[in-house]
């Protein structure tokens, strides 16, 4: 596609479920982010992937956390047991290699656990 | 630790007045760095790129300033509008071998009103 899609757009979940959310980079883009951004906040990083190299998951907040990415394709960000912090719009970027990478964001998907 | 520090956290400001937003920055070896604007509801989208050796670029009544040796940025707007209501992120990218990766501020909120 032309741009970042990420799917859901919206997801209203019951606490202690689990959820996953997808993330369809653009296509040649070796870099993929994950990010969080609960309602007036500022974006929380959760997990960078970089082609074929061991992802960076230093922002994961808890084991309940994880994500996974095959190569260069799509990301999927997974939330074990939801709990109501974990509201929050969960954002996905993805940029080229090289000397000056633009991230490129999706819309978001806006999850709320009731 | 790669860091980036914005200020004030939120800001606001009548319309046709000018402001300007801080980025003071750790990370090690620098690359470039960009500002995104954050419309409500939406993805972060580029605004400018500053490289190493650039110390000011204009993008409309958008002007960013580099000083690498202090490791500050700033972004000025001029003449504001209410549409420039956002929130402002200072992206730097780390420099050195093929990876460049991206670390992000948490953002200045502006609100313009009328």
């Amino acid at each position: 596609g032309a741009g970042v899609s990420q799917s859901p757009s919206n997801k209203v979940t019951e606490k202690g479920k689990d959820v996953e959310l997808r993330c369809d980079p653009i296509s040649g883009h070796t870099a993929l982010y994950w990010y969080r951004q609960r309602l007036g906040q500022g974006l929380e990083f959760l997990i960078y992937f970089q082609g074929n190299s061991a992802p960076d998951k230093s922002g994961l907040p808890s084991d309940r956390f994880s994500a996974e990415r095959t190569g260069e394709s799509v990301s999927t960000l997974t939330i074990q047991r939801t709990q109501q912090e974990d509201s929050a719009v969960y954002l996905c970027a993805s940029s080229k290699q090289g000397r000056a990478p633009e991230a490129f964001f999706g819309q978001g998907t806006r999850l709320t656990v009731v | 630790k790669n860091q980036v520090e914005q200020s004030p956290q939120s800001l606001i400001i009548l319309e046709g007045k000018n402001c300007t937003l801080q980025c003071n920055y750790t990370v090690s070896p620098f690359s470039n760095l960009r500002w995104y604007k954050q419309d409500t509801g939406r993805g972060p989208v580029s605004l400018t790129i500053m490289t190493f050796s650039e110390n000011t670029k204009s993008n409309g009544r958008y002007t960013a300033t580099l000083d690498a040796d202090t490791k500050q940025s700033s972004l000025h707007i001029t003449a504001s509008q209410l549409s420039d209501s956002a929130s402002y992120i200072c992206v730097v990218s780390l420099g050195g071998g093929s990876n460049y990766k991206l670390t992000f501020g948490k953002g200045t909120l502006l609100t313009v009103n009328p």
